[in-house]
């Protein structure tokens, strides 16, 4: 089945510095990727969308030039949070969706997620 | 956009006992609605999912039905074991053109199951 690899599974950065995340589908090509932000104890909130060769869309809330998105080919979307503080500390997740489920909008795979620690 | 909210927020049930877990969507461009099982610190996992043109689907002990006109739809878990014992997110997602293959999420349930 198909499989979206996302890295690195946690980290722990310095408040102000910047983290990218990565998040690969590996058996498929996507041309569709979302991020999602999931807080201890709460649910998956929709980031944005990401679209290869174009620019991302952002949930309403999500501030853009926080969180950059870049799906430059059809297997790969990175998220970088910049100039990061406590508050962004949070467990980030991808999910992919199959090029081949455009009309069928079955569900997605998604990635293992990202432990995000700001200290 | 769409708005789903999920009930109970923790649900515990005893071993062998059935557990029902609700959604309630409000876009009734929604027309497909999975369900994921969530370990704790792990990725959701698909259960199982249902489509706008069904009303109910089984999966051995797990089964959805889905109420279009009330846009409401509910997780059903027979003959429960210790290892169902999860968070449970129902989502909701369409085809149309704000929704188009987001998925929205409920805000959980926390299913506990006493041996």
């Amino acid at each position: 089945g198909a499989v979206v690899s996302q890295h690195p599974s946690w980290v722990i950065c310095k408040s102000g510095t910047s983290v990218k995340i990565e998040c690969r589908s590996l058996d498929f090509q996507a041309t569709t990727m979302f991020w999602y932000r999931q807080f201890p104890k709460q649910s998956l909130m929709l980031m944005a969308t990401s679209n290869e060769g174009s620019k991302a869309t952002y949930e309403q809330g999500v501030e853009k030039d926080k969180f950059l998105i870049n799906h430059a080919s059809l297997t790969l979307s990175t998220l970088t949070v910049t100039s990061a503080h406590p508050e962004d500390s949070s467990f980030y997740i991808c999910s992919a969706r199959d090029r081949g489920d455009r009309e069928r909008g079955y569900g997605y795979t998604f990635g293992s997620g990202t432990r995000l620690t700001v200290v | 956009g769409e708005n789903v909210e999920q009930h109970p927020s923790t649900l515990s049930v005893q071993e062998g006992d059935s557990a029902v877990i609700k959604c309630t969507y409000s876009d009734s461009a929604s027309n497909y609605f999975p369900w994921y099982k969530q370990e704790l610190g792990k990725r959701p996992q698909l259960i199982i999912d249902i489509r706008s043109n069904v009303g109910e689907k089984k999966d051995q002990r797990i089964a959805v039905t889905l109420n279009k006109t009330a846009k409401h739809f509910s997780l059903h878990i027979t003959e429960t074991q210790p290892e169902d014992s999860a968070v449970y997110f129902c989502a909701a997602s369409g085809t149309g053109l704000d929704n188009f293959n987001k998925f929205y999420f409920g805000s959980g349930t926390k299913l506990n199951v006493k041996p």
